[in-house]
Parts: structure tokens; sequence; C-alpha cells
């Protein structure tokens, strides 16, 4: 079945820790995005690519960063820059095809700062 | 960006049709209006999306004003897995790029009794 699968579930990191969350979609989509979802809030946008070795920042970029090496996969590294990293972490994707089925969400990796 | 504003939270009767409501009065022309569900720690799932004109899919109903300054997502016959929150969004232009982001709010939460 094609989807997004975010991994992984749950992550626990120190403080000073970099750590990265992996999404991997076979959807053949090009663009692809990263949220962060606060609880009790709507979903943040904090990067986007649109197209394989591009990508741009979102609102919320600061403390973040992120590559697009390959068109299926879009990891989001949580720096120690950023100074309040635990959320929902959600990846998503779109192709030409939004018109008809609009984005794909992956099931999301809710990361803790411990 | 045009905002949306929906009520906070809902309740539905079981096999009930439930009429979930969103004020867009700053919409512009060409923006389309989308919605979407999200599921406890789940990603937001897409529902339907429109410009103009009502829109049926097999998932729900989208009524919008003829004034565009209001729309209304109708689910038929509410089941228990329909309880989740439900975001209306409005974004500049169709699909197709990742420059149409959406901008989430907090959405209305529904709750559905048997």
């Amino acid at each position: 079945d094609g989807g997004i699968t975010q991994s992984p579930k749950y992550l626990f990191r120190k403080e000073g820790q970099n750590v990265t969350l992996s999404c991997e979609q076979n959807l053949n989509h090009d663009a692809m995005y990263w949220y962060r979802q606060d609880p009790g809030q709507g979903l943040r946008l904090i990067y986007y690519s649109q197209i394989v070795n591009d990508f741009q920042k979102g609102d919320i970029a600061e403390g973040y960063s992120v590559s697009r090496e390959k068109k299926e996969s879009f990891p989001l590294t949580v720096t120690s820059a950023q100074k309040n990293p635990t959320a929902f972490y959600l990846c998503a994707s779109i192709g030409a095809e939004g018109l008809d089925y609009g984005y794909t969400f992956g099931s999301g990796t809710r990361l803790t700062v411990v | 960006d045009a905002k949306t504003t929906q009520p906070n939270s809902m309740e539905s009767n079981e096999e009930e049709p439930v009429h979930l409501p969103c004020n867009h009065s700053t919409i512009s022309g060409t923006d389309y209006i989308h919605w979407y569900r999200q599921l406890p720690s789940q990603g937001p799932e897409y529902v339907i999306h429109g410009l103009t004109s009502n829109v049926n899919n097999r998932m729900a109903s989208l009524a919008i004003a003829e004034d565009r300054k209001s729309s209304t997502l109708i689910l038929h016959r509410a089941t228990l897995r329909d309880a989740a929150v439900y975001y209306c969004i409005l974004s500049g232009g169709n699909y197709g790029g990742a420059t149409n982001k959406l901008i989430f709010g907090t959405g209305t939460l529904l709750a559905v009794q048997p």
C-alpha cells in the first residue's frame, strides 16, 4: 500500500542532543512537508520541499534542519538549538493529483525531551 | 493568510447527520476551502475541498455559501469513527505546489454519542 512512513513513533531526547526523524513516502509525490503540533494546537509548518535537492523554511524553521537527497525521503533533524522540541511531528506529501486527494500525512513522531 | 472560525466543539448522535460550520469572511476569490480531520495521535486525513460549488465525495459533502463567506461540512450519518478534530482551512490557489501551504487552526472537536 502506498503511503508515508514516519519513524520512530516515539522518541526521547536528552537536552543538548540532535535527533533525526525519518519520513519516507512511496507515493511518488514531489512535494513534502514537516509540521509540528503542540497539545491542543493546530499544525505549524517547519520546512517544505517541492523537489529533490531543494527545500524552503516554513514558519518555525529555527532549530531544525532538513535534507532532500532522494524524492522519497525527507528527514528532519531537531538540533540542540531548538529550545522547546517536545511536540508531535507530522510529515506530509502531495503530488500532482492533489486536486483529488489532498495531502497525505504520516502517523507522526512524538518527541519528548528528558 | 485568510483565517477561518470554527466552534471549539460539537456533539452528535450516532447515525444522525452532522453539520460542521466554518466562517471565512475574508476569503479571497482564489482561495479554496479544505477540510481535514485528525483522530487522536494520528496525522490529519483529507476529507474534501472546493472552490464555489457544493462538492460530494464518499466521505462527506461540502456546502459553500453563495457569497463564499461560510461553508458547512456535512457528514450524512455519523459513526463513532467520525469522532475527531475537524479543520476548515483556506489556501490560496489549488493544490499543486509547496507554496499552497495549509494553515491549520485549532478546529472543531466532534464527539459522537452512541
